[in-house]
Formats: C-alpha cells, structure tokens, sequence
C-alpha cells in the first residue's frame, strides 16, 4: 500500500523556467509534508517542509502548495537552474503512538537543461 | 560540527555472509531509522527506534537486524536470510517535535552481494 505516490518518475525543463513536482498521498492522518533533494551515492538533504494548517510555504525559489482536500502537494522552483538536476522525494508523517515515522514517495528526477 | 555518519560507504558481501552497516549521531536525536533505496524505487523503511533498547519493524524488516543500545548508535546487520540485499542503505536520525518531523541522512553504504 503506496501511501505517498510520485506518479512522474522524471521531469525535464529549461534553465530559468519553472519546474512542478508533485505528490499525492492517501493516509488523511499524515499533519507534516517535506520534500528531499538527492544527488547520486549521496544522501537525501532536506529542502523544504509545510505543516498541514498550512496551505503554502516559501524558500527563496522553493515554494511547497498543499491541498489537504485533495490530498495532494505540489513542489514549484522557480527559476530552475541546472543545479537543481536531482531526484526529488515527497515525505509525509503522521505522529504514532510509537513515535512520528517518515513515509517517502518513490522519488522524481529532475533535469534541468541549460 | 553535528551530524550522521555511516559507514563504509561501500560493502561487498558474500552469499551466505552477515554484514553489519554502521550509523552513528552526534545530533542528540532519539529516534534513529535505516531506508533502503533500489533503483527506480522510493526509500523503504527497513527499521526504526524512537529510543534507546526499543525499535520497530519498518516496511521490509524481514532478513534484517538491529540494535539499539546507545543513543547515538544504530547498526543494521543485513543477514543471509535477506534475499536481495543488493542496495543503497540509508541511516537517517530524526528531530521530532509535535506537528513538525524532520530526518536527516547520512552518506549512505552501497552494499554489493558478490
């Protein structure tokens, strides 16, 4: 049961256009939404994160959207520069009676053309 | 300067062979997980502990271990049962406040079954 899904394994834009990542997910009990920058043979690093009583947040040229009806968020970098070439993965938690665990989507490969 | 460390960053393994994969914090978080990432495919949670002497099956446990018996350790022991262990193993140790969760990742261990 994939409860966070990334249903586009690759995404390919221009240099200075905007890229959109997005991200569904199914548990109506996941409260805290991350998304995670990944480059080859190294580990994830954190990016960006929104809680759910909120419905967007903004870092510079990251901004995550989240509909909560829809289940659904959204990753937007605007401009997109070539650095950005990476594999981008949405995370929800939901806090257990075991303690908060992360679910991770299966991750987008983002390539950004100069 | 605080951190994850895991290592090696690379493991060859013999059929038939237990290998241990190291992960060690210096970031004073409780809760410490293993993923594991194959190509094409999101990271599945193998093993988590929210505390010291306490942890969890993740999503995949079957043909793995761990132990907890620092806070600032938690190694993984890929055993034979495990039928493909072939991957990219991440250890990630965890800041969880109420409403707001948020994993932060080592290097990585490649393991290769040889």
């Amino acid at each position: 049961d994939q409860q966070v899904k990334q249903n586009s394994p690759s995404l390919s834009v221009q240099e200075g256009r905007i890229s959109i990542l997005n991200c569904d997910y199914t548990n109506s009990m996941f409260d805290y939404f991350l998304w995670y920058k990944k480059y080859p043979a190294e580990g994830p690093t954190f990016l960006i994160s929104i809680s759910s009583i909120k419905d967007k947040n903004e870092d510079g040229r990251f901004t995550v959207f989240l509909n909560k009806s829809a289940k659904h968020l959204s990753l937007h970098i605007v401009p997109s520069q070539p650095g950005d070439s990476a594999v981008y993965f949405c995370a929800a938690s939901a806090w257990e009676t075991s303690g908060s665990r992360l679910t991770f989507g299966e991750g987008t490969q983002l390539t950004v053309n100069p | 300067d605080g951190g994850i460390t895991q290592s090696p960053k690379y493991l060859f393994r013999k059929e038939g062979q237990n290998v241990t994969l190291s992960c060690e914090q210096n970031l004073n978080h409780d809760a410490m997980y293993w993923y594991r990432q194959d190509p094409g495919q999101g990271l599945r949670l193998i093993y988590y502990s929210q505390i010291v002497n306490d942890f969890q099956k993740g999503d995949i446990a079957e043909g793995y271990s761990v132990s907890r018996e620092k806070k600032e350790s938690f190694p993984l022991t890929v055993t034979s049962a495990q039928k493909n262990p072939t991957a990219f193993y991440l250890c990630a140790s965890i800041r969880g406040d109420a409403g707001r969760t948020e994993a932060f990742f080592g290097q990585g261990t490649r393991l290769t079954v040889v």
